[in-house]
């Protein structure tokens, strides 16, 4: 059981580059999560998914998209990256809340800086 | 609209002191309160979490917190502090539509 993958663990990207953040979860989730983090910063949230096929926005979706095709996979994508883009992203899942195991389950983190 | 402050960005102590992370948070429906700790270059892990039930809940690694409706609080107390505990501690509230507002995050320095 690994739990929550992410892939690539660090990423250099030029200003106008795309790129694909991977995400996979084994633990058969509902929910999965998409969330950057800033220096000295709490987690912003900027996608989530309620199931495959559902896709919703979080506080700071702008420069991004995601998809969820599947149960598993969660990717998000960078169009055009961006230096205000390099942070440290972090995927999640969860079973549907209000279950006694309601908890994220995190990813080890992308590293992403954007010259 | 939820939200969640924490008072105090650095905290330090000494091993074997009280710790004590502050978390005051705001909801409009009742919330669900967790703590999670970040460990340099990891991702979060949870430390506990409160739901239902018992107000004070225990966690792992000697962590405990105590839920206070009144002061709309979810502090995070240790007895005495390990070495070990040195890293950063988010709270977060979320709310039955599952989506999670996390703090600014708190650094913890244990001394020796």
């Amino acid at each position: 059981n690994a739990g929550v993958t992410q892939t690539p663990k660090f990423r250099i990207l030029k200003i106008g580059q795309s790129m694909t953040l991977q995400c996979t979860q084994d633990m058969n989730h509902n929910y999965m999560y998409w969330y950057r983090q800033d220096p000295g910063m709490g987690l912003k949230l900027i996608y989530y998914s309620v199931g495959a096929g559902i896709t919703d926005k979080g506080e700071v979706p702008n420069g991004y998209n995601v998809s969820r095709s599947t149960t598993e996979d969660f990717p998000l994508r960078l169009e055009l990256a961006a230096p205000s883009q390099t942070s440290v992203y972090f995927c999640a899942s969860s079973p549907r809340p209000g279950l006694a195991e309601d908890e994220q389950f995190f990813g080890p983190g992308t590293r992403l800086t954007v010259l | 609209a939820q939200s969640v402050t924490q008072l105090g960005s650095h905290v330090s102590v000494s091993e074997g002191a009280l710790v004590l992370l502050r978390c005051n948070y705001s909801s409009s429906v009742p919330p669900y309160l967790f703590w999670y700790v970040q460990y340099p270059n990891q991702g979060l892990q949870l430390l506990l979490k409160y739901t239902t039930g018992a107000t004070l809940v225990k966690g792992i690694n000697g962590f405990e917190a105590e839920f206070k409706k009144s002061e709309t609080s979810f502090h995070l107390t240790k007895p005495s502090a390990h070495m070990s505990d040195a890293a950063e501690y988010f709270c977060a509230v979320r709310t039955n539509a599952g989506k999670s507002t996390f703090g600014d995050g708190t650094t913890l320095t244990v001394k020796p």
